[in-house]
């Protein structure tokens, strides 16, 4: 079956680490997307790719960085600049190019400070 | 500045009710629009596009009034399983990226 796939379920961060969420893709979908999820509050997008060996900073992109280096795969790394790190993060893909395109989202990845 | 506004409720409702839920764009140039469900802690999932003439899928309608920048989606006959947050989504016209609304949250109770 084809989907997005996001690891691990739950992490957890100690002080001045960076952690990395991993994100991979069968779908053949040349779009990627990161978002953060705090309580309440809507879905903000941190970084997104339309194409391999380019992406381009979203609305909260301080302490975060991405790669990528194949079309299926999209990870995010959390970085010790990212002072307010726990939030529930959301990988997404989609067919890029057509305006009415579905956003296809991973499970999620729930990330702690410890 | 991209922005989508929602209630963020809760809106608790008996079975077999009918709830609408409206949501307000500040962006005259935004294009598409959708309405995405989300369970809690779970990712979202498309619940269906807004269309200029409005549509309908099953129990479910959706409005999009241009003049007054808002969208509007209708359930009827609300069922336990209708319970979670619908989330209001707009594409602004040169946009690549989507903007989400905060989510109104729906309870259907017995």
């Amino acid at each position: 079956d084809g989907g997005i796939t996001q690891s691990p379920k739950y992490l957890f961060r100690k002080e001045g680490q960076n952690v990395t969420l991993s994100c991979e893709q069968n779908l053949n979908h040349d779009a990627m997307y990161w978002y953060r999820q705090d309580p309440g509050q809507g879905l903000r997008l941190i970084y997104y790719s339309q194409i391999v060996n380019d992406f381009q900073k979203g609305d909260i992109a301080e302490g975060y960085s991405v790669s990528r280096e194949k079309k299926e795969s999209f990870p995010l790394t959390v970085t010790s600049a990212q002072k307010n790190p726990t939030a529930f993060y959301l990988c997404a893909s989609s067919i890029a190019g057509t305006t009415n395109e579905k956003l296809f989202f991973g499970s999620g990845t729930q990330l702690s400070v410890l | 500045r991209k922005e989508v506004e929602q209630d963020p409720g809760p809106f608790n409702v008996p079975e077999g009710a009918t709830v609408a839920f409206n949501c307000t764009y500040s962006n005259s140039a935004s294009q598409s629009f959708f309405w995405y469900r989300q369970d809690c802690r779970k990712e979202p999932k498309l619940l269906m596009s807004v269309y200029s003439s409005g549509n309908e899928d099953g129990r479910f309608t959706a409005q999009l009034n241009r003049a007054s920048q808002y969208i509007s989606l209708l359930i009827r006959d609300s069922k336990l399983s209708d319970s979670a947050t619908y989330l209001c989504v707009c594409r602004v016209t040169g946009y690549s990226t989507l903007t989400f609304g905060k989510g109104t949250m729906l309870l259907v109770s017995p």
